[in-house]
């Protein structure tokens, strides 16, 4: 079965580095776009950052544009977001979720999430 | 701008049926859209994908009591026989090249 298993997160101060990853299992990771969702205490699902199947194209919402980096190594079935700069409000729960899309072209649309992890918590203390 | 509109909250009795409305922007009337569930301290949990014309394709173990209708610009979830492990948020989704965006989400409270 389609797992995804994100690493722990932890608390980091404000101005501070974060790297998290999401352990993919279950379906051919190199043939899927994977995205990072986050959802702040109290609130809702916010987008964070897609990587296409291959690396060929990254997206991010344009909260964390700049200060995020999304990628993935396919060879270890693997999933990584960087979070430099991290601020008050990037505290949240992390999960990574995979993308419908099979070999979705670069500059093509992305889908739904159809496999979502448990998440991971980040705590920016000011 | 692509913009999903939920109720905050619902509420329906155990055993009964429930339907929860996702309204897209109206320029975007035709997009589909997907409907994910949350159990309180749980993560999301894929429930279906719902196309403009109503058809729908569920998620893995998703029971037959979810179904997925649609009307214009709104999305349905109908929730029947209520159990109380229903009792969840459920969000709504839609995607484009580069965009991904949610609801915000409607509380179903299980009485």
């Amino acid at each position: 079965q389609v797992q995804l298993v994100e690493s722990e997160g932890g608390v980091v101060q404000s101005g501070g580095s974060l790297r998290l990853s999401c352990a993919a299992s279950g379906f051919t990771f190199s043939s899927y776009g994977i995205h990072w969702v986050r959802q702040a205490p109290g609130k809702g699902l916010e987008w964070v950052a897609f990587i296409r199947y291959d690396g060929s194209d990254r997206y991010y919402a344009d909260s964390v544009k700049g200060r995020f980096t999304i990628s993935r190594d396919n060879s270890k079935n693997t999933l990584y977001l960087q979070m430099n700069s991290l601020r008050a409000e990037d505290t949240a729960v992390y999960y990574c979720a995979k993308d419908w899309g099979f070999l979705a072209a670069a500059g093509t649309s992305l889908y739904y999430f159809d496999y979502w992890g448990q998440g991971t918590l980040v705590t920016v203390s000011s | 701008q692509l913009v999903l509109t939920q109720s905050p909250s619902a509420s329906a009795s155990l055993g009964a049926s429930v339907k929860l409305t996702c309204t897209l922007s109206s320029e975007h009337s035709s997009y589909a859209i997907a409907w994910h569930q949350q159990q309180p301290e749980k993560g999301p949990r894929y429930l279906m994908k719902l196309d403009s014309d109503g058809s729908h394709s569920k998620g893995d173990g998703i029971p037959d009591r979810f179904s997925g209708s649609s009307s214009g610009a709104e999305r349905y979830l109908t929730i029947s026989s209520l159990q109380s492990e229903d009792e969840a948020d459920y969000y709504c989704q839609t995607w484009g090249t580069g965009i991904q965006v949610f609801g915000g989400g409607t509380k179903l409270t299980v009485l």
